[in-house]
């Protein structure tokens, strides 16, 4: 089975530019879950969807949004990019987002803000 | 709102000696508690989780960890690390129905040959 994936895995942007960083679930999983992780900061928690349906979100800025699509994957965008939004972007997805089951995480996409 | 602190940044441990990473968490309610480990260029892995029952959980490689609610600790352990066991330690809660976990900042270990 096909384990999470995310593009592109790399990414260099300027300040001011928008970024789409793309998500593709294990096949049948549904819930789709993002996080932002930076050495200052650590890993924090952008926002879940589960059936095209955001049922939570962290405490980011406007800039960040995200959608997911019929068929499970799920895009997450940042609008005019700061310096600080350099950082390694993970998606995880699971069956149903429950606590019971085991999320599991992609390899990331480091974007680079310059 | 939960938070999660991992006392020590880093750990360096010898090679066959035992390891103990210290988690813990505050919280109102009633969470789950999760370990995962980052290796470098990846994602992260789940290694073990407690959500109720007993209250020392164990994963297939060798480490265990202790749930101890008066303590609000959920610290990790093995009793003899390899080499491949280098790798940064995150532990996390999730209050059930939030569909969001809650890491700690981290802490990598380093195992010396």
């Amino acid at each position: 089975k096909a384990g999470v994936t995310q593009t592109p895995r790399y990414l260099i942007k300027t300040r001011g530019q928008q970024v789409t960083l793309s998500c593709s679930p294990i096949s049948g999983h549904r819930s789709v879950s993002w996080y932002q992780q930076t050495p200052g900061q650590g890993l924090q928690f952008l926002f879940e969807y589960f059936s095209e349906t955001q049922r939570n979100k962290g405490n980011f800025p406007g800039r960040f949004s995200g959608r997911q699509f019929s068929n499970s994957r799920s895009e997450m965008n940042v609008s005019t990019l700061e310096l600080g939004d350099s950082a390694l972007y993970l998606c995880a997805s699971s069956l149903t987002g429950t606590s019971a089951e085991t999320q599991y995480f992609g390899p990331g996409t480091r974007l680079l803000v310059l | 709102a939960q938070s999660v602190t991992q006392l020590d940044s880093q750990v360096p441990v010898f090679e066959e000696a035992p390891v103990e990473l210290r988690c813990n968490y505050s919280s109102s309610v009633s969470v789950y508690l999760f370990w995962y480990v980052q290796y470098p260029n990846q994602g992260l892995q789940l290694l073990l989780k407690y959500l109720s029952g007993s209250t020392l959980v164990e994963s297939i490689n060798g480490f265990e960890a202790e749930f101890n609610k008066s303590q609000t600790s959920f610290h990790l352990r093995k009793p003899s690390v390899h080499i491949s066991d280098t790798a940064e330690y995150f532990c996390a809660v999730e209050r059930a129905g939030s569909y969001q976990l809650t890491f700690g900042k981290g802490t990598k270990l380093s195992v010396i040959p």
